[in-house]
């Protein structure tokens, strides 16, 4: 059964910096790529940063290039999001999310989703 | 960037009912189209893929259909467990999402 298990979110001040990982289990995590999706409270979904299984292309939003960094770390089936000089809008709950395929494509859907963990940042 | 419009953004049906919800983007993205459900305090589910294709375990009571600009999903008979939130993506972008509610 394909787990997925987010940690790391809570409360930061406006400029702050957090680190949230995806622990997976249950799949050959190097085989996929993986993606942060978020869903700021009351609101719609927002893909932030995707990563091929080798962990070699990336993407990432408009709304937090430069500030976030995604990674991984396949020797640990885990995934990293690293958030930078973090602001207001940023609250939300992020959810890890499993990619079908190896490699980002043009087109990705996002076929088992963890729980989620919220992030708040205010002062 | 390709702008995606989801309507309604509120739907008010009853168990039995045949329910459709729209997704139209400003530019053809092929059949680069995806549908989730989501339930209060849950993480998305995904139900279609490539505009069609039903996702492993997804009931057959629900549907894709479309191509180019306008995308369909359609619960042929909506149940108690379908009152949630449904999303359509295209590439790497949700619509605003439709809730569809008890009547």
């Amino acid at each position: 059964e394909v787990q997925l298990l987010e940690s790391g979110g809570g409360l930061v001040q406006p400029g702050g910096s957090l680190r949230l990982s995806c622990a997976a289990s249950g799949f050959t995590f190097s085989s996929y790529a993986m993606s942060w999706v978020r869903q700021a409270p009351g609101k719609g979904l927002e893909w932030v940063s995707a990563i091929s299984g080798s962990g070699g292309s990336t993407y990432y939003a408009d709304s937090v290039k430069g500030r976030f960094t995604i990674s991984r770390d396949n020797s640990k089936n885990t995934l990293y999001l690293q958030m930078n000089s973090l602001r207001a809008e940023d609250t939300a709950v992020y959810y890890c999310a499993k990619v079908p395929t190896y490699l980002l494509r043009y087109f990705d859907w996002l076929d088992y989703w963890g729980q989620g963990t919220l992030v708040t940042v205010s002062s | 960037d390709i702008q995606m419009t989801q309507s309604p953004s509120t739907l008010s049906a009853s168990v039995g009912d045949r329910v459709t919800i729209t997704c139209r983007a400003s530019q053809s993205i092929s059949s680069w189209l995806a549908w989730y459900q989501q339930k209060p305090g849950k993480a998305p589910k995904l139900l279609i893929y490539k505009a069609s294709s039903l996702e492993s375990g997804v009931p057959s009571r629900f549907s894709g259909s479309g191509s180019g600009t306008e995308f369909t999903l359609t619960i042929s008979s909506l149940q108690p467990d379908d009152f949630a939130t449904y999303y359509c993506q295209q590439p790497r972008t949700f619509g605003q999402g439709t809730k569809v509610e008890i009547k």
